[in-house]
């Protein structure tokens, strides 16, 4: 299995207060992304990094910043949760054409 | 418009009959992938194409390039092959995305 670990894996949180959610890889693979996952919508894209301190927006960018200071590592930060923030969080890398998921983090904002 | 769709959207099978999903994009393509996720599970990539014809088990991928469509084919369908099944294409150019299909939900009742 590749080496992709999330966490934490589960969150419940409070309306207004930040979050951070890490993905971390072993692959040194050079892309990273973040996506959510809704019913009916399917798995949406959040932010992706191509490099370490070189990051871009998704299709769903706004109320999130993400960083990555080095290539294991890709943080995605809640600056303010919000309900509609209540979601199941992927990470993935991907190298060519390899791509591999992590487990996921449920996170519950109240 | 998405840039990549599947269809149908939900799936209801009886065990034994062969099914198959379908995933068109309208997008450059380096490659194609398709992903199985059981309900409340990780996301595992079953296939990765580029071009052609794979085969593992029961499960038959395939991809025409020329017409952007490729199709994911189960034969002898089981109950435990109920899931959330995924396309996701891997963007031609410098950014090598991931694009999500929506997912097509699979029931094999036995």
């Amino acid at each position: 299995d590749a080496g992709i670990t999330q966490s934490p894996r589960h969150k419940v949180t409070e309306t207004g207060t930040p979050v951070t959610l890490r993905c971390h890889q072993t692959e040194n693979h050079r892309y990273m992304y973040w996506y959510r996952q809704d019913p009916g919508h399917g798995l949406r894209l959040i932010h992706y990094s191509y490099g370490v301190k070189d990051t871009d927006k998704g299709e769903v960018s706004d109320g999130y910043s993400v960083s990555r200071s080095k290539t294991e590592d890709f943080l995605l930060t809640l600056e303010s949760a919000t309900s509609s923030q209540t979601s199941v969080y992927f990470c993935a890398i991907s190298e060519g054409l390899d791509a591999y998921f992590g487990p996921g983090t449920r996170l519950t904002v109240l | 418009k998405n840039e990549v769709e599947q269809s149908p959207q939900n799936l209801t099978a009886q065990e034994g009959e062969f099914i198959t999903i379908n995933c068109s994009y309208s997008v450059g393509i380096s490659a194609l992938h398709w992903l199985q996720q059981h309900p409340g599970g990780g996301i595992v990539s079953l296939f990765m194409l580029s071009s052609g014809k794979k085969k593992h088990g029961r499960l038959i991928a395939t991809i025409n390039i020329q017409e952007k469509h490729s199709s994911l084919h189960i034969t002898a369908s089981h109950p435990r092959d109920s899931a959330v099944y995924i396309c996701a294409v891997v963007l031609q150019g410098g950014s090598e995305k991931l694009v999500f299909g929506k997912g097509t939900k699979l029931t094999v009742n036995p």
